[in-house]
């Protein structure tokens, strides 16, 4: 079952900008990751975030958690045209067995 | 992280065939394989997990005498998509972990088009 919801679906930005994408589910879980997917392809894997985590950063991007809101955020900094993509969260919970995706944002950075 | 192949990369076939999609971990032990689906600009639904050696374990909802998985090595695990008709076209993704890793790795995706 869907747990993860992103906003926005769709994101237009230029390049240089920052992108900040939502995503909030629904239970309890021991980890976060963010993927990205380009069209037509498979999933790479960006960042985990566990559940005693706050926020995290690898490059040009920064995760944060707030699981009393059970939310994350990811924010691309300084985008570029090579960061269009869909971004998908996916949860983990406690068993460590499953990922549980989220419906994704697709991005879109103009030259 | 680990590389990943799907083969075929995409298939067209006719409604009432079978296809087989391999799902190969080429530097990695992977002791459990996912399989996803994904329908044009949706999520990845996970069908079922297999692990290797055992029976696939199915999601709620999946067909299991439909959608046949085999993990017999700790780098294949292949899918079979039985008596395919027109709604099973979709994008089928494999992910690969040992299990109580944390990070899934995923294949580059096989597009199947059932005529």
């Amino acid at each position: 079952s869907q747990q993860g919801e992103e906003d926005p679906q769709a994101l237009s930005i230029q390049e240089g900008e920052n992108a900040t994408m939502n995503c909030s589910y629904k239970t309890s879980i021991n980890n976060l990751q963010w993927y990205r997917q380009n069209s037509g392809r498979g999933l790479v894997h960006l960042i985990l975030i566990r559940s005693n985590e706050r926020e995290k950063h690898s490059g040009r991007l920064r995760v944060t958690l707030d699981t009393s809101k059970k939310s994350s955020s990811l924010l691309i900094t300084a985008s570029r045209a090579a960061d269009t993509a869909s971004y998908f969260c996916a949860t983990m919970n406690s068993g460590y067995s499953t990922l549980t995706f989220g419906k994704g944002t697709m991005l879109l950075v103009s030259p | 992280g680990a590389v990943v192949s799907q083969h075929p990369s995409r298939v067209i076939c006719k409604s009432g065939t079978s296809v087989k999609i391999e799902c190969r971990s080429l530097d990695f032990q992977a002791t459990t394989m996912f399989w996803y689906r994904q329908f044009p600009k949706q999520s990845l639904m996970l069908m079922a997990t297999s692990n290797e050696g055992s029976k696939a374990t199915y999601e709620q909802g999946v067909e299991k005498d439909k959608f046949l998985i085999n993990h017999a090595s700790l780098t294949l695990s292949t899918l079979t998509v039985t008596s395919a008709h027109p709604e099973d076209s979709s994008f089928y993704i494999c992910s690969v972990s040992t299990g109580y890793q944390e990070t899934q790795y995923f294949g580059p995706g096989t597009r199947l088009l059932v005529l």
